[in-house]
């Protein structure tokens, strides 16, 4: 089953904006990390966030974890059409070697 | 470097027909990892190898599914015979080691008549 859940399942925000996406996981984690995967395309990672780590930022991008609530937060600041992609949360669970990926948010940006 | 390679981007088969995904990982990768991904059932971890050695298949759907991998530059993923539920979108990762950043084929389409 899969370990994580994403929310919302779509997004659809103007340029500009900035676009949110939470991720739920089930069990203890190493890290978290976030893929994009544009359309007919493989996924892409962009950030990982250790178990120890609270916050991240690459760019645009700014992750948060809280261990205490299994969840993580993705934000992109200041979207772009380029943007538009599904993203997804992946997390290594300490009692297993495999990355669990979640569901996927499908975020549309218009220009 | 290239990244991961697979092949073919697109395969259209009949119901009952073998078909072979191929896979190149990225060079000095010593994990890789094959997916299935469809829109009822999002991203699935199908099986994983270790230093060409398959270390957790539980992924694998049923006998109708395997894989090799015979050296460290080569993978591949067998459906014989194959069905029309079997269509989805197959991909191929590596990584250094596990749990770390994978790197992302750009997939197989699968198409089972």
């Amino acid at each position: 089953s899969q370990q994580g859940e994403e929310d919302p399942q779509a997004l659809s925000i103007q340029e500009g904006e900035n676009a949110t996406m939470n991720c739920s996981y089930k069990t203890s984690i190493n890290n978290l990390q976030w893929y994009r995967q544009n359309s007919g395309r493989g996924l892409v990672h962009l950030i990982l966030i250790r178990s120890n780590e609270r916050e991240k930022h690459s760019g645009r991008l700014r992750v948060t974890l809280d261990t205490s609530k299994k969840s993580s937060s993705l934000l992109i600041t200041a979207s772009r059409a380029a943007d538009t992609a599904s993203y997804f949360c992946a997390t290594d669970a300490e009692d297993t070697d495999k990355l669990i990926f979640g569901t996927g948010t499908r975020l549309q940006v218009f220009p | 470097d290239a990244g991961v390679i697979q092949s073919p981007r697109h395969e259209v088969t009949e119901m009952g027909q073998e078909v072979t995904l191929r896979c190149k990982p990225i060079s000095g990768h010593d994990y890789l990892f094959w997916y299935r991904q469809t829109m009822m059932r999002g991203l699935e971890l199908l099986i994983y190898f270790n230093n060409n050695v398959p270390i957790d298949d539980s992924g694998m759907p049923e006998d109708r599914f395997s894989a090799k991998m015979p050296n460290a530059s080569f993978s591949t993923l067998k459906i014989q015979p194959s069905e029309p539920r079997d269509s989805a979108v197959y991909f191929c990762a590596s990584s250094s080691y596990t749990g770390v950043i994978q790197y992302f084929g750009a997939g197989t389409r699968l198409s089972v008549l």
